[in-house]
């Protein structure tokens, strides 16, 4: 199956700051996701981005379909995006396979 | 606009038992899949449901099954529980006939076998 790898496995950050997330994954892909993980384990779709680039508010993601990779930025980090991130990809199939996620520190 | 919604949030059972699972997806999807998520991992698919039948499944033993209802709703089966099986059980819907819909997770059920 698909093979899908983030880095880094986690980051601390102070408010304010700026990150990047990346996803490599092993095979072109029909469907790419990226979805955050409270504290509390609550999983929210964040962007649905097989390809391109998009953005909502802070955050901003890129996929780069031909090299296989795909990057997810924070800007101006708050302690709300605290969690894991995790990136989901989904071949030729009905199923996402997800990495084993990026958790992210946000300290005041 | 109602999200999905998992019941029961929490529930402790003895090895060797069986458990049901419920899910309700949101409002206008059609399509339910099932998550297996331990602890530090990412999710692991089970398996998928569209028009009542079983889509596609994961690697993933037959104690492992489902059912879909007509409404739309899904039951996740398991029986014979290992403690193994302890982990956060998450459903999660979308629209069925558009292959790359995007998905939309409920706050997941916690199973922990004693």
């Amino acid at each position: 199956g698909i093979q899908v790898e983030q880095s880094p496995p986690d980051l601390i950050l102070q408010e304010g700051a700026n990150s990047t997330l990346r996803c490599n994954f092993s095979d072109s892909v029909n469907n790419l996701q990226w979805f955050h993980q409270n504290p509390w384990g609550q999983l929210i779709n964040l962007f649905y981005i097989p390809s391109g680039t998009k953005q909502n508010g802070r955050l901003s993601a890129t996929t780069v379909a031909t090299e296989r990779y795909s990057l997810l930025y924070i800007s101006s980090s708050q302690t709300t995006d605290s969690g894991v991130y995790f990136c989901a990809v989904d071949s030729n199939d009905y199923k996402l396979s997800f990495g084993a996620g990026t958790t992210v520190t946000v300290r005041a | 606009d109602a999200g999905v919604t998992q019941s029961p949030t929490h529930l402790i059972k003895t090895r060797g038992q069986q458990v049901t699972l419920r899910c309700s997806p949101k409002s206008g999807h059609d399509t339910v899949s099932w998550y297996q998520q331990a602890l530090g991992q990412g999710p692991q698919f089970i398996f998928q449901y569209y028009e009542e039948e079983e889509r596609q499944r994961g690697n993933f033993p037959d104690r492992f099954s489902g059912h879909q209802f007509p409404n739309y709703s899904s039951e996740l089966n398991v029986n014979a529980l290992l403690l193994g099986d302890s982990a956060l059980y998450l459903c999660a819907s979308s629209l069925g006939h558009l292959r790359n819909s995007p998905l939309h997770f409920g706050n997941g059920t916690r199973l922990t076998v004693t």
